[in-house]
């Protein structure tokens, strides 16, 4: 493990399922981020905690919430998503916002 | 907005042989450029980075050129070898103000 924990690393989920990713990490970073990474657009950035407060919300649509309780875990609460949301979400953190990002090992998402 | 571009896309060489991977970015206020490496399967891991008072920096067979008025950077390969095959991404950032933006990547394949 890189000190970035995503789970879980597979999932599978009709469209009117919710469920949640998380992500922890112990490495001391301040920020941390959601990414969406699928063949049409690898590493899609969708949103950004720095210092806990969400700083950048990518035009992500409405079916994808996070939360950042702390600045050691970061979630991705997900309902009634649609089959084209099926890819790799990674999570990644990083001492100060844009630097020296290190990323989890992700979760493999399919929507039915 | 940043926009980070990366050619090219696909790249095949003979073991052996050097690589090259070119990125253009348009934000002047970029001053973080760092390099992934992502195996198949796997999370995307640093490789190398600069930053925008150095030109040149280089570990081993990897190095990075950065042209701040041309706005470009590269990644130079030398003595490739077939486990360097994997996905290559360069991104930029303005390092401490905002989050990294991806090219959308280089599969390289290094063939023996």
């Amino acid at each position: 493990e890189t000190g970035v924990t995503q789970t879980p690393r597979h999932l599978v989920m009709g469209m009117t399922n919710k469920k949640s990713l998380k992500c922890e990490q112990h490495l001391g970073h301040n920020a941390m981020y959601w990414y969406k990474q699928s063949a049409k657009k690898p590493l899609e950035l969708m949103f950004v905690y720095n210092f806990k407060e969400q700083t950048e919300n990518n035009s992500v649509p409405s079916r994808f919430s996070p939360e950042c309780p702390n600045s050691s875990h970061l979630f991705l609460h997900l309902h009634t998503l649609q089959p084209e949301d099926s890819a790799l979400y990674l999570c990644a953190s990083s001492h100060k916002q844009g630097n020296g990002y290190t990323f989890g090992s992700g979760t493999r998402l399919t929507v039915v | 907005g940043e926009n980070v571009e990366q050619h090219p896309s696909t790249l095949s060489v003979q073991e052996g042989d050097s690589a090259v991977i070119k990125c253009t970015y348009s934000d002047s206020a970029s001053n973080y450029f760092p390099w992934y490496k992502q195996e198949l399967g796997k999370r995307p891991q640093l490789i190398i980075d600069i930053r925008s008072n150095v030109g040149e920096k280089k570990d081993q067979r990897i190095a990075v050129t950065l042209n701040k008025t041309a706005k470009h950077f590269s990644l130079h390969i030398t003595e490739t070898q077939p486990e360097d095959s994997a996905v290559y991404f360069c991104a930029a950032s303005n390092s401490g103000n905002t989050p990294l933006v991806f090219g959308k990547g280089t599969r390289l394949s290094v063939i023996a």
